[in-house]
């Protein structure tokens, strides 16, 4: 069984449309992450989620938004794409982490990726 | 704010050959390091993790880092490389970001060439 999977493995989608990325996760983790991976394969985080609370990484334009119907999944909504939108996006999941056991090893599991390419 | 830098962009190695990369990090507080690979086409596996205690970790497919708070160094090694472990190879530092989540900050990658 794949513990985090997404869904599609590849987009491919034409500037102005809206498109959404599934992400389900079967550990049982109740936190997940969307991550955006460029052309130069530099990583950084977009959104963390967890119990229905949302840390939203500053820089992420708001034609991103995570939509969560349950805490196994974290589905990416992307609106009025644009070209520079083109990425690899990565779900990953975890557990919650306290700050008090923050120093607890909870580490990230990631899903497969999307290559999201927008003409 | 915290940061990484993986020094390497790209290194060569001939299989059977000891292989080390290098990361540094920048973070006020004593960091959780982490070592992912990440082969073409694939997502992003977990190699090794630090969070305290014995400065030497292992991890599996027989890595291992070290943590050296003096120099701010998580380099990771392997002592004989084998053609499978070609691949990019990313370090990361994790920070509490609140609401239950950290966030991990990658450096920008280590791509690892293998030549038979």
């Amino acid at each position: 069984d794949t513990a985090v999977s997404q869904t599609p493995k590849y987009l491919v989608t034409q500037m102005g449309n809206d498109k959404s990325i599934k992400c389900e996760q079967n550990l049982g983790h109740d936190t997940m992450y969307w991550y955006k991976q460029d052309s130069k394969k530099f990583l950084k985080i977009m959104f963390s989620y967890n119990n229905k609370e949302l840390i939203i990484n500053e820089t992420v334009p708001n034609r991103f938004s995570p939509k969560s119907p349950d805490k196994a999944h974290l589905n990416l909504h992307i609106n009025s794409l644009e070209l520079g939108d083109s990425a690899v996006y990565f779900c990953a999941s975890s557990q919650s982490v306290s700050y008090r056991n923050r120093r607890s090893s909870y580490e990230q599991y990631f899903g497969p990726g999307t290559r999201l390419t927008v003409t | 704010a915290q940061s990484v830098t993986q020094p390497d962009i790209h290194i060569t190695v001939s299989e059977g050959a000891s292989l080390e990369l290098r990361c540094n990090y920048s973070y006020g507080a004593t960091p959780y390091l982490f070592w992912y690979v990440q082969s073409p086409g694939q997502g992003l596996q977990l190699l090794l993790k630090y969070f305290s205690g014995d400065t030497l970790v292992q991890g599996i497919k027989g890595f291992e880092a070290e943590f050296k708070r003096s120099q701010s160094s998580f380099n990771l090694r392997k002592p004989s490389v084998h053609w499978s472990d070609a691949a990019e190879y990313f370090c990361a530092v994790g920070s509490y970001s609140g609401a239950g989540s950290y966030q991990l900050t990658f450096g920008k990658g280590t791509k690892l060439s293998v030549i038979p």
